[in-house]
């Protein structure tokens, strides 16, 4: 299996733009998380879904972020304006609920917003 | 609910030394715990888990931790370090008791090896 696949791995943007963060989770995976990481509040959980399904968005930090998981191979998070203090590194992880919930991560990526 | 502690947030130790990684866990529920390592500019890997079965459980890399439950711990050890163990690590709790899927983690330990 090719593990958690992020797209881009690199983002760079000027404040105001939109950003788009993709993620493919391993096929067969029925959770869906979306992370957070920064020097000053480590790893935080912005959202996550169950069966393509929004379980839990109280992560998610303004109106200016949303996610959707159209079907169970694709996800994006999207930052609309996005501002300069959302650079960070975004992971995406995925589980299968017949497991022990141990989650999968992506590589990440990292935002810059200028 | 669940929650993880993570004693020491940076660990050093010389090349070649005992690593210990402290973390206790609080759960209502018999846990799930994991431990995670996340190397520079990289996603977090699983290193080991447990779930039950044995309460010493080896993971990647020659790592192992040991489930205490009188203690509510699970520190990771490794007899001796390597430069490449320097990292950070995270100790993970599933939040059985709430059913929801997620995994609570500690706020990490960065682990530190001089040659």
């Amino acid at each position: 299996d090719a593990g958690v696949i992020q797209s881009p791995r690199h983002e760079v943007t000027e404040m105001g733009q939109e950003v788009t963060l993709r993620c493919k989770p391993i096929s067969g995976h029925d959770y869906l998380f979306w992370y957070r990481q920064t020097m000053m509040r480590g790893l935080e959980l912005l959202i996550y879904f169950n069966n393509n399904v929004p379980i839990d968005d109280s992560g998610m930090p303004e109106d200016r972020f949303s996610a959707k998981m159209p079907n169970a191979s694709f996800s994006t998070l999207k930052i609309q304006p996005s501002e300069p203090r959302d650079s960070a590194v975004y992971f995406c992880a995925s589980s299968f609920s017949g497991g022990v919930y141990e989650q999968y991560f992506g590589p990440g990526t990292r935002l810059t917003v200028t | 609910a669940q929650s993880v502690t993570q004693l020491g947030s940076h660990v050093s130790v010389s090349e070649g030394a005992l690593v210990l990684l402290r973390c206790n866990y609080s759960s209502s529920v018999p846990p799930y715990l994991f431990w995670y390592v996340q190397y520079p500019n990289q996603g977090l890997q699983l290193l080991l888990k447990y779930t039950s079965a044995a309460t010493l459980v080896k993971g990647i890399n020659g790592f192992e931790a040991e489930f205490k439950k009188s203690e509510t711990s699970f520190h990771l050890t490794k007899p001796s370090a390597h430069m490449s163990d320097a990292a950070e690590y995270f100790c993970a709790v599933s939040d059985l008791s709430g059913n929801t899927g997620k995994l609570i983690f500690g706020q990490g330990t960065t682990l530190q090896v001089k040659p």
